[in-house]
């Protein structure tokens, strides 16, 4: 079945660090791509998406671009801020929305001032 | 706008007993997506309604069910809860093939 797989976690970076969260997917055909946010206590915030190969996505600093060659989703920060501690998850779906998500296990960011 | 309303934040029941979650969309939404994450499997997807009819179905037990209502508002309902159903729920509603909006979430628990 379809799946997507997020580098370990926890991450601890420093205030104005470069950020790269690793993310890979298994899917037949041509599923869109999506990064989530989950803020402590809340629900999950669309961060940013892609629904076709070569597309960016981008959104508050960071971006994805979707690798159907690597079948990989990486996201990335040039510099990121105490803000941005959360947990991030990578997901896909087969549909033109986002009406059935598969998700990653979720990677722990933390940033330290 | 009003985001997605989920009731209640907690819930604490014990083993056997049932429970019902609710979830109301954002106005507008048709769609209206139920999840279920936990530690140990993370986020998984249960159920979606459209319109009153259920769309797809997650790889769940028949215990886990749910209802969507002529104005998309869903409830989900766990019958004889297992120590294991212990979980936040998540909501999430889009107008049909949009962006998923979520709410913040019920967290059951379950002794």
């Amino acid at each position: 079945g379809d799946s997507v797989t997020q580098m370990e976690g926890p991450v601890t970076l420093s205030e104005e660090a470069f950020l790269t969260i690793n993310c890979t997917y298994t899917a037949t055909g041509y599923p869109s791509l999506f990064w989530y946010v989950q803020y402590p206590g809340e629900g999950l915030q669309l961060l940013l998406k892609a629904t076709k190969a070569d597309d960016k996505g981008s959104n508050k600093g960071f971006e994805a671009t979707y690798r159907k060659e690597t079948t990989s989703f990486h996201l990335e920060k040039g510099s990121v801020q105490v803000s941005d501690s959360a947990v991030y998850f990578c997901a896909l779906s087969k549909d033109q929305g986002a009406q059935k998500l598969v998700f990653g296990q979720g990677t722990r960011l933390t940033i330290n001032p | 706008k009003a985001g997605v309303t989920q009731t209640p934040r907690y819930l604490i029941k014990t083993r056997g007993q049932q429970v019902t979650l609710s979830c109301s969309p954002i106005s507008g939404h048709r769609s209206v997506s139920w999840y279920q994450q936990t530690p140990g499997q993370g986020l998984q997807f249960l159920f979606e309604y459209f319109s009153e009819t259920q769309r797809n179905k997650g790889n769940f037990p028949g215990r886990f069910s749910g209802r969507q209502f002529s104005n998309s508002r869903s409830e989900m309902n766990v019958s004889t809860l297992e120590l294991g159903d212990s979980a936040l729920y998540l909501c999430a509603s889009s107008w049909g093939q949009g962006e998923a909006f979520f709410g913040q979430g019920t967290r059951l628990t379950v002794v």
